[in-house]
């Protein structure tokens, strides 16, 4: 089984411009998650995406970040325009079908190292 | 709100030694535990997770975690540590009411040969 795919690797931006992550999730994971993970902290949930409607966006700061999954399988994570305290690795993470598996494990992607100068 | 505590930056051993991290959480229902392993410019792998049922949980390369819901821990265990165990070991929390799940700050292992 493939699994969760991401690009770009690597990106470096100057402030004030604009970037694009994209995310192939494992096929029949109905389920896709975006973290931010910054340089000796956890990640942090952004935003998750059941099929393409989205579960919970609560800690996505929407004045820059926008994010779509528009027919419930890829996803792609845009920020217009960056900050330097962007710079981090963006993760993307998928798991099985259905709010009602709760107990889902997420599988993550290797993950979009970001540096913004 | 729930979170998770990793008490430990580094965590030191020697090949051959076993290796404990160490985690402890706080959920206001009952948890899903989660550990996570991260290995430099890589994503995290999941290693093991405690949903119910019996306290002791055994995972992938020999990673087992033991589930202690008095003392609200989940610390992860080797009884052997290899040098390739070097990497960055994330505790995670889910309460079985919410999806959202909740990473500690992570602990570096470090295995010395």
């Amino acid at each position: 089984e493939a699994g969760v795919a991401q690009s770009p690797r690597y990106k470096i931006i100057e402030k004030r411009q604009s970037v694009a992550f994209w995310c192939n999730p494992i096929s029949g994971h109905a389920t896709l998650y975006w973290y931010q993970q910054i340089l000796g902290q956890g990640p942090k949930l952004l935003i998750q995406f059941q099929n393409n409607g989205v579960v919970d966006d609560s800690q996505l700061p929407k004045d820059r970040f926008s994010a779509e999954r528009l027919k419930g399988v890829d996803s792609t994570l845009k920020i217009q325009p960056a900050k330097l305290e962007d710079s981090a690795v963006y993760l993307c993470a998928s798991s099985r079908p259905g709010l009602a598996n709760k107990e889902g494990t997420q599988y993550f992607g290797p993950g979009t190292r970001l540096l913004v100068l | 709100a729930q979170s998770v505590a990793q008490p430990e930056d580094q965590v030191n051993v020697a090949e051959g030694n076993p290796l404990t991290v160490k985690c402890t959480y706080s959920v206001s229902g009952n948890p899903y535990l989660f550990w996570y392993v991260q290995y430099p410019n890589r994503g995290l792998q999941f290693l093991l997770k405690y949903i119910t049922g019996d306290n002791l949980v055994k995972g992938s390369y020999g990673f087992e975690a033991e589930f202690n819901k008095s003392q609200t821990s989940f610390h992860l265990k080797k009884p052997s540590a290899l040098v390739s165990d070097s990497a960055l070991y994330f505790c995670a929390v889910r309460d079985i009411n919410d999806y959202k799940l909740s990473f500690g700050a992570g602990t570096t292992v470090t295995v010395r040969a």
